[in-house]
């Protein structure tokens, strides 16, 4: 069984642009959500799917972050414009039900600095 | 809200040595707790977590944590290290109440395992 899957896996834009990452959850997994780590910091939850409807959004920074899940199959979260305090890995993780007993599985992370 | 406190952001040990990487939650509610791993260009993978039932969880690698409620701590301990285990280490508490499964992360310990 394929584990989660993100691409690219580093990226380095300048300040403004626009970014998209992608995260593949594992095959039949409803739950998916998106964290953050920023420069040695903690990891900080972002949002929080559920097929294709966004379930928890509270972490996500501001307007300039949008996640999506077209189908409730893989995500995109798109960063537009980029600011430098965006840089950070990005991890992704599905579970295959909400239940707190249940694992979430996590993806390599994407690498992102902007500059 | 919770939080998660992991001391020490670097621990250091010879191979063969006890390891001891330290993580005390604060939680109103009753907690599930969680030690994620993080090898080098990998992503995450849970090494053990409590739900309920016994305090001492045994965890995958020959990890083993205990849940002291009345310390409000987690501790991850090996008897033995191996250079294998060098890698950072995330202790996780899931917030809230409302069924949905949100980690809240320390910041990470690194262990780095000397010959």
């Amino acid at each position: 069984e394929a584990g989660v899957t993100q691409f690219p896996s580093h990226s380095v834009i300048e300040k403004g642009q626009t970014v998209t990452l992608r995260c593949d959850p594992i095959s039949g997994h409803d739950n998916l959500y998106w964290y953050r780590r920023v420069m040695g910091k903690e990891i900080k939850f972002l949002l929080h799917f559920v097929k294709e409807s966004k379930q928890d959004e509270s972490g996500m920074p501001n307007n300039r972050f949008l996640a999506e899940r077209t189908g409730g199959t893989y995500s995109t979260l798109k960063v537009q414009p980029a600011e430098l305090e965006d840089s950070g890995v990005y991890f992704c993780a599905s579970s295959r039900s909400w239940d707190f007993r249940d694992t979430q599985y996590f993806g390599p992370g994407t690498r992102l600095t902007v500059l | 809200a919770q939080s998660v406190t992991q001391l020490g952001s670097h621990v250091s040990v010879s191979e063969g040595a006890l390891v001891l990487l330290r993580c005390n939650y604060s939680s109103s509610v009753p907690p599930y707790l969680f030690w994620y791993v993080q090898y080098p260009n990998q992503g995450l993978q849970l090494l053990l977590k409590y739900t309920t039932g016994a305090t001492l969880v045994k965890g995958i690698n020959g990890f083993e944590a205990e849940f002291k409620k009345s310390e409000t701590s987690f501790h991850l301990t090996k008897p033995s290290a191996h250079m294998s285990d060098a890698a950072e280490y995330f202790c996780a508490v899931t917030e809230g109440n409302t069924g949905f499964q949100k980690l809240v992360f320390g910041t990470g310990t690194r262990l780095l395992v000397s010959p």
